[in-house]
């Protein structure tokens, strides 16, 4: 498809166990950002990534979430020993230099912590 | 302090009235991008309008318009003639620094928009 995808679209776990959220960002786009949005609420960055810079990861809120990129492809989030304050929905966007400024959005992962 | 400020938990409005959301914004950076996106109750995240710090003109997009007053520091999103599949939340984000920075969005904590018949 077109636009960007993201996989699984649902995902239940129970505390204390570790998770990887996958995103398909649009092809061409170079950078790709993560993105938090709890139940009722905004959202909070995460991390992001550009080409074959560092990734500004200022808004991992512990040591236990990380993400990874492969050029400028899929990237992966990773969040260890999952806690019930980590169930919220993880929005992946994407967006290519010099064509305009939007950050297009996948359809995200609802992420439950039993 | 919050970078980005929806005043407006819920709104209320009747079918092909215009609606005024509220958003105010806190940088001190001289170039910043103000967007403004709709979340329908499926969750996804749609594009809705942007404004450049520099751009002289107030942005449009069809329905949508952004009333832009930068020594306010206000973007206010304006939807006029408003139909029932407007009702969703919609959120307001700036990006400080130039767009070639391809920084991160901040954005507000939304404001819910029903529109009814």
């Amino acid at each position: 498809g077109a636009g960007v995808s993201q996989s699984p679209s649902n995902k239940v776990t129970e505390k204390g166990k570790d998770v990887e959220l996958r995103c398909d960002p649009i092809s061409g786009h170079t950078a790709l950002y993560w993105y938090r949005q709890r139940l009722g609420q905004g959202l909070e960055f995460l991390i992001y990534f550009q080409g074959n810079s560092a990734p500004d990861k200022s808004g991992l809120p512990s040591d236990r979430f990380s993400a990874e990129r492969t050029g400028e492809s899929v990237s992966t989030l990773t969040i260890q020993r999952t806690q019930q304050e980590d169930s919220a929905v993880y929005l992946c966007a994407s967006r290519v230099q010099g064509a305009g400024d939007t950050q297009y959005f996948g359809p995200g992962t609802r992420l439950t912590v039993l | 302090a919050q970078k980005i400020t929806q005043t407006q938990p819920g709104m209320f409005v009747q079918e092909k009235e215009a609606v005024t959301l509220d958003c105010t914004y806190d940088t001190s950076d001289p170039s910043y991008g103000l967007f403004w996106y709709k979340q329908p109750s499926s969750g996804e995240m749609i594009f809705l309008i942007y404004q450049g710090s520099y751009d002289q003109q107030n942005a449009t997009e069809g329905r949508y318009s952004l009333n832009f007053q930068k020594a306010r520091k206000s973007a206010n999103l304006v939807i006029s003639a408003s139909q029932l599949g407007d009702s969703a939340m919609y959120f307001c984000a700036m990006r400080e620094g130039p767009s070639s920075t391809l920084g991160r969005l901040y954005f507000g904590r939304g404001t819910q928009l029903t529109v009814w018949p």
